[in-house]
């Protein structure tokens, strides 16, 4: 079993929609949580980031920790063509460990 | 601030042949990273680095070599390509200062490398 299980999709969409992306993870280790948004042919750029369980939001984004689960979600609000790219969770154990461990994305297209 | 920048962005090799990448960064940051990412497999960490002088092996560290002489560059060194190495390459680097930049890895635009 993968350390972190994320469904590659893809994932289609209209906008305006609401749209989950979820990952679960089996290392109950793992402490600090990211999602990652990766647009086509860049680099992954840092969406949102907790170390708690429960929810963060930052504008249309919502990041969601279910540590008792081992369940992580991101929700995106009022979805725009922007918002298509691939999502990748990220996870960390802490400590003096600070490398992570990656989820295999999900490719999300927003269509007008 | 260019922030993670990577040279070359796209390179043909042929079996056999060796190659260098090229990692820098202008933000002080005291680690980094290289990745490969392939189709169906995300991303996975090759080589580290925790400072100037230190390196150490990641998750898929066979056939690369890394160097890191100066804080601000990080070298992936492919000694003899296999076309098991065609890839797309990211570095990445972090902050030691606090737990939340630890973890904030800013990632360059990539490098696509193709073996013939």
């Amino acid at each position: 079993q993968k350390e972190v299980e994320q469904d590659p999709g893809p994932l289609s969409v209209p906008e305006g929609a609401i749209v989950s992306l979820n990952c679960t993870y089996s290392n109950s280790a793992f402490q600090y949580f990211m999602w990652y948004r990766q647009y086509s042919r860049k680099g992954p750029e840092l969406l949102m980031y907790t170390y708690s369980s429960g929810n963060k939001e930052d504008g249309r984004f919502t990041a969601q920790v279910d540590k008792s689960s081992k369940y992580i979600s991101l929700f995106i609000r009022d979805s725009q063509p922007s918002d298509s790219a691939t999502y990748l969770c990220a996870m960390v154990v802490g400590g003096s460990n600070y490398k992570l461990t990656f989820g295999k994305g999900t490719l999300l297209t927003v269509n007008p | 601030n260019a922030g993670v920048t990577q040279t070359p962005k796209f390179r043909v090799l042929k079996t056999g042949q060796s190659m260098t990448l090229l990692c820098a960064q202008d933000m002080n940051h005291e680690y980094m990273y290289w990745y490969r990412q392939d189709p169906g497999m995300g991303l996975r960490l090759i080589h580290y680095s925790v400072g100037e002088g230190t390196t150490a092996k990641g998750e898929v560290p066979d056939g690369y070599n890394v160097s890191r002489l100066k804080k601000q560059n990080f070298l992936l060194g492919l000694e003899s390509a296999a076309p098991s190495q065609t890839s797309v390459y990211f570095c990445a680097s972090s902050s030691a200062r606090d737990r939340t930049l630890q973890e904030t890895q800013y990632f360059g635009p990539g490098t696509r490398l193709l073996v013939l």
